[in-house]
């Protein structure tokens, strides 16, 4: 059976601090990984990691994907009120799976002013 | 706001209505999936189309009953809903789908559609 675990489930934090979010999967016929943010409404697309080792960066957020340990990060810098969200991290079954996700329980980010 | 576009954002509904919920996106994807959210919990897939054929069903029960009249729409028909069916349901695309076309591609999620069940 597919296995996700996000870690922590939940942080608070000041604004200004670095965090880091963690997420360890084992899947069948994994693919990728994606990352996503929710606030209230839609799960918001961060990252797509395919290859390991390799950092995608979108501002003060970054992520990287360990294919050998099955795990992978995100990392938000100088955080702000508005990261307070859940993140969401989703492995991505290939080909025969159609392509299907399996999120994790996320991590629920509060950064207080 | 997201590419992906979901009607109606409330809805709140009886045991014996019958309703339903809409999904459209324009941008080409030939992957469209419903997803089921209760508080505080992750989505669960419940649907996924490829090039307007159901592909996945993931064991959901009979009273939601999908549907893909086009490649830019998916429709959820809700009949005989329970209690326990109250949740938020969500709607995404990608380029990605099984049968052909670009691969390994992000899904997009609309802001979905709250629903209570009276």
């Amino acid at each position: 059976e597919d296995k996700v675990v996000q870690s922590p489930l939940s942080l608070v934090v000041h604004e200004g601090d670095t965090v880091t979010l963690n997420c360890s999967y084992e899947v069948t016929n994994f693919r990728s990984l994606l990352w996503y943010k929710q606030e209230k409404k839609a799960p918001t697309f961060l990252f797509m990691l395919t290859s390991s080792g390799i950092e995608k960066k979108s501002g003060r957020l970054s992520s990287i994907l360990d294919k050998k340990e099955l795990f992978s990060i995100l990392n938000i810098t100088a955080t702000q009120t508005g990261d307070s969200a859940i993140y969401l991290c989703a492995p991505k079954k290939g080909g025969g799976s159609n392509y299907k996700l399996t999120f994790g329980k996320g991590t629920l980010l509060t950064v207080n002013p | 706001d997201t590419e992906v576009t979901q009607t109606p954002k409330h809805l709140v509904m009886g045991m014996t209505n019958k309703k339903s919920l809409k999904c459209e996106q324009h941008m080409g994807h030939r992957a469209m999936y419903w997803y089921k959210q209760k508080a505080k919990k992750p989505p669960e897939l419940m649907f996924v189309y490829s090039y307007e054929k159901l592909s996945i069903n993931e064991s959901v029960p009979s009273r939601f009953s999908p549907e893909c009249p086009n490649s830019s729409l998916l429709n959820l028909h809700l009949h005989a809903l329970q209690p326990e069916d109250s949740a938020l349901y969500l709607c995404a695309s990608s380029q990605d789908a099984l049968g052909g076309g670009p691969i390994n591609q992000p899904q997009h999620f609309g802001d979905g559609t709250r629903l209570s069940i009276l």
